[in-house]
């Protein structure tokens, strides 16, 4: 099974902040990376699929990059709304498989 | 735009059966260009795939709970449903249903509300 794992598991930041994410898989898994934000009491929310590409409607200070094992998620210009929850999920192989997380916090 | 609804029991007791159902609104069910998925996330923590589901019956599950669950469709209720057999108070989480378009580079980009189910006596 592929293993992800992210960092930092929380970090603290202030609006209009950069902020970077990292998760690494324990296998190479090519670009088949998604990144989501998930609110308290709610569902995950898609940012980023395949890496890199930004799902439609998600605000451009949204970017990933990476691939094989190593990958990114940047917050440009950080934004009140942006403060959540960070997951990090593999598609390359069942099962599928989510990284533990990162709280963003001010 | 795909809608998707849990439903089912909030409160399991411990050995029993946890069963949810996710009804689908804005598609079909019957189609083969879906991945159909239950997720769940116990209180402040993670998210855990449980398993998937595509029309022509093909099933995926995690291994981790593979020996407790069976996921199924009912393509006449345009539902799809998640049994977990034998639960204990490690059960108890948030489930979300979700889908994905089949393929390996595909997220989940629906997701159900999710429905809390709390296992305990």
């Amino acid at each position: 099974d592929i293993q992800m794992t992210q960092s930092p598991s929380s970090l603290s930041a202030s609006v209009g902040d950069r902020v970077t994410i990292t998760c690494r898989a324990s296998q190479t898994i090519s670009n088949y990376l998604h990144w989501y934000h998930q609110k308290p009491g709610k569902a995950p929310k898609l940012l980023i699929y395949a890496a890199s590409s930004l799902q439609s409607g998600v605000p451009s200070r949204f970017s990933g990059s990476g691939s094989g094992t190593d990958f990114t998620l940047t917050i440009s210009n950080l934004q009140p709304e942006d403060f959540a929850t960070y997951y990090c999920q593999q598609t390359y192989s069942t099962p599928l498989a989510f990284g533990g997380g990162t709280k963003v916090e001010i | 735009q795909v809608q998707l609804q849990e439903s089912g029991p909030g409160l399991v007791k411990p050995s029993q059966t946890l069963s949810l159902t996710c009804t689908v609104s804005g598609g079909s069910i019957s189609s083969d260009d879906f991945y159909w998925s239950w997720i769940r996330q116990p209180a402040g923590k993670g998210l855990e795939w449980i398993g998937r589901i595509y029309i022509r019956g093909g099933t995926h599950y995690n291994p981790s709970l593979k020996s407790r669950v069976t996921i199924s469709v009912d393509t006449a209720k345009n539902q799809f449903s998640l049994k977990l057999t034998s639960v204990t108070a490690a059960d108890t989480a948030v489930y979300y249903c979700a889908t994905a378009p089949r393929g390996i580079a595909s997220p989940f980009d629906y997701w159900g509300q999710g429905t809390l189910v709390t296992v305990s006596s």
